[in-house]
């Protein structure tokens, strides 16, 4: 079975600090998508970025960007400039062949 | 576009009963998932359809659950008879193409529920 790995449950960061959460995946597939979603409390999951497989450079939206080293299946989000809306359950995500197969989260707490 | 809509947002039933998730797909879309949302399992994908037509029921836990897609827009979930396991966070997503795409899945707000 595929798999979605992230190792950190909980991490916290310093208003306008950089963190950077951590993803590593198992799969077999040649071309697949990776993606980032955000559920803050209000339950809502939104996506924060995607990044196909075969494409090498790194996708970025505003202040969010990924690091994708795909021989290590690893694909890391940087939150730069952290703000306060920015807590929230963060979520790594692969979709190849199936359906989106999701990590267990990492919590994500912006201190003022 | 009022986005995925799902119903009800909270239910709270007794062992035992029949329960009915609703789910209104974002219009123009032909994908439609279930997940399930747990402490301890996090987020499990429950069944999907394509073009209204069941692809992957895998996921669903047992024969008490079942989900149905009497419509392009509309699909219902349900569990016969509910146990206190049950209790979870019920999502429903769709998307514009079918799964191994780079196509965003929209999720509805969920819907909470509670088995006692």
């Amino acid at each position: 079975a595929q798999t979605v790995t992230q190792s950190q449950p909980e991490m916290s960061v310093q208003e306008a600090e950089t963190v950077t959460l951590s993803c590593t995946y198992d799969t077999s597939e040649s071309n697949y998508y990776l993606f980032w979603y955000k559920q803050p409390p209000s339950r809502q999951m939104i996506l924060v970025i995607r990044q196909e497989a075969y494409k090498q450079q790194n996708a970025t939206e505003n202040r969010f960007s990924v690091n994708f080293q795909k021989a290590a299946k690893s694909f890391s989000l940087k939150i730069s400039d952290s703000q306060l809306g920015d807590t929230a359950m963060y979520f790594c995500a692969k979709s190849g062949n199936t359906p989106l197969v999701f990590g267990k989260g990492t919590r994500l707490s912006v201190i003022a | 576009d009022a986005g995925v809509i799902q119903s009800p947002r909270h239910e709270v039933t007794e062992m035992g009963q029949e329960v009915t998730l609703r789910c209104k797909l974002i219009s123009g879309h032909n994908s439609l998932f279930w997940y399930r949302q747990t402490m301890m399992r996090g987020l499990e994908l429950l069944i999907y359809f394509n073009n209204n037509v069941p692809i992957d029921d895998s996921g669903m836990p047992e024969d008490r659950f079942s989900a149905k897609m009497p419509n392009a827009s509309f699909s219902t979930l349900k569990i016969q008879p509910s146990e206190p396991r049950d209790s979870a966070v019920y999502f429903c997503a769709s998307s514009l193409l079918p799964p191994g795409t780079n196509n965003e899945q929209f999720f509805g707000p969920g819907t909470r529920l509670t088995v006692l």
